[in-house]
This record gives C-alpha cells, structure tokens and sequence, in this order.
C-alpha cells in the first residue's frame, strides 16, 4: 500500500500540450503540497493544500492549476507546456507535525 | 524568509570514510530542522530531525545536532557504506509554513 502515488511516473509530451498529474495519499492527512524538483535537483515550493483549501501560492504561473476535490487527492493541471517546465514533480502530505512530510515517488515530465 | 544553505556536491567517499554535509539556516523564531535523503529514482524521505536547541537527530548511523548559536544543523556519519550513496536535503520549517529545503548534496560512496 502505497502512502502518498503520483500517477504517471513519466510524461513527455510537446510543447502547447495540456497535462496533468494525480496524487493520491491514504493516510489522512490534512495538508497536501506539491513541490517542484530542477535539473540541479533543487526544490521549490508550488502550492499546499489544508483540507482542500488552498493556503499556499508560490510565484507559480498561472498555467499551472492545482485542484484538490477531497483532502486525499492533490491533481496539478499544467496549461500550454513550456520546456521550462521539464523537472521531477513531488507530491507531499503531512498532518500536524511541522515538518514531517510523506513524499510521492514523483513525476518526471519532459517538454520537447 | 526562511533559508538553507548546504553544501555544493558532489561528494565522492571510500567506503567506510567519515562523511559532514554542512548546512546553516536563516530563519525567525525557533524553526524545526530535517535532513532528507533521496535514494535514486525514489521521492525523498525523512532521516532525522531535531525540534530545538542542543536536540541531537540520529537515524541509521547518522546525526546531526542543532546548534542554535551557529545557525547549524550539519550531518554527518562514522562510517559511510556505498548503500548511502544519495542526495541529501537539509530543511527547516517554520511553525506552519512548508519545508523549505535546502540546494542537496550527492553523495557517492565507492567501495
């Protein structure tokens, strides 16, 4: 049984395409984030969800659309694809402990 | 804001070396401190975290102590096996805002 599963694994796809990616996590928790990972392995903050309301918007642009329909799931919609825009993607959950993150396996997407 | 600041990699190691990965911290108040690891192809997970001043984290035969007069949280190992090979995340968190992490640092552990 999988914690937190991000579905797909892998995504490539071509420039101007729309896409998204799903999270799941089976052990409720309250909050829900999704963090960016560059090709230096750097990562950043995207958004974070507390009961599927949204509490943190980092300086993402606005083709990005997360949307969280129950306080297990955390979906990120990704408008008109960039190939800035190619990194490993992470879901994450946590529950009243600060810090204490249960993170997904990730999301490799690739623009060409 | 909240800051990390870890040591650039990569780190290469015989196996059995001693390993530090430095990290310092910028933050307001009294933040909780974490390492990460990240094996290969896998999310990352929790190594070891300390909640306040002089707190010693240890997990696995790594620890790390948070030094709150040096702003510090480094790790380090006795004894590193090539299984350590990663990259490792040094992070704090502020109450209730997100982990911010700092840059990793990849370690490789030949035998």
């Amino acid at each position: 049984d999988t914690a937190v599963s991000q579905t797909p694994k892998y995504l490539v796809t071509q420039m101007g395409n729309d896409k998204s990616i799903k999270c799941e996590q089976n052990l409720g928790h309250d909050t829900m984030y999704w963090y960016k990972q560059d090709s230096k392995k750097f990562l950043k903050i995207m958004f974070s969800y507390n009961n599927k309301e949204l509490i943190i918007n980092e300086t993402v642009p606005n083709r990005f659309s997360p949307k969280s329909p129950d306080k297990a799931h955390l979906n990120l919609h990704i408008n008109s694809l960039e190939l800035g825009d190619s990194a490993v993607y992470f879901c994450a959950s946590s529950q009243a402990t600060p810090g204490l993150y249960t993170f997904g396996s990730g999301t490799r997407l690739t623009v060409v | 804001g909240n800051s990390v600041t870890q040591m650039e990699g990569p780190v290469t190691l015989s196996e059995e070396a001693f390993l530090t990965i430095n990290c310092t911290y910028t933050a307001t108040g009294y933040p909780s401190l974490f390492w990460y690891v990240q094996y290969p192809g896998e999310g990352l997970q929790l190594l070891l975290k300390a909640t306040k001043a002089d707190d010693k984290g240890s997990n696995k035969g790594f620890e790390a102590t948070y030094r709150k007069e040096t702003t510090s949280f480094h790790l380090e190992k006795g004894s590193v096996q090539v299984s350590d090979s990663a990259v490792y995340f040094c992070a704090l968190s502020g109450g209730n805002t997100p982990l911010v992490f700092g840059k990793g640092t990849r370690l490789s552990v030949i035998a």
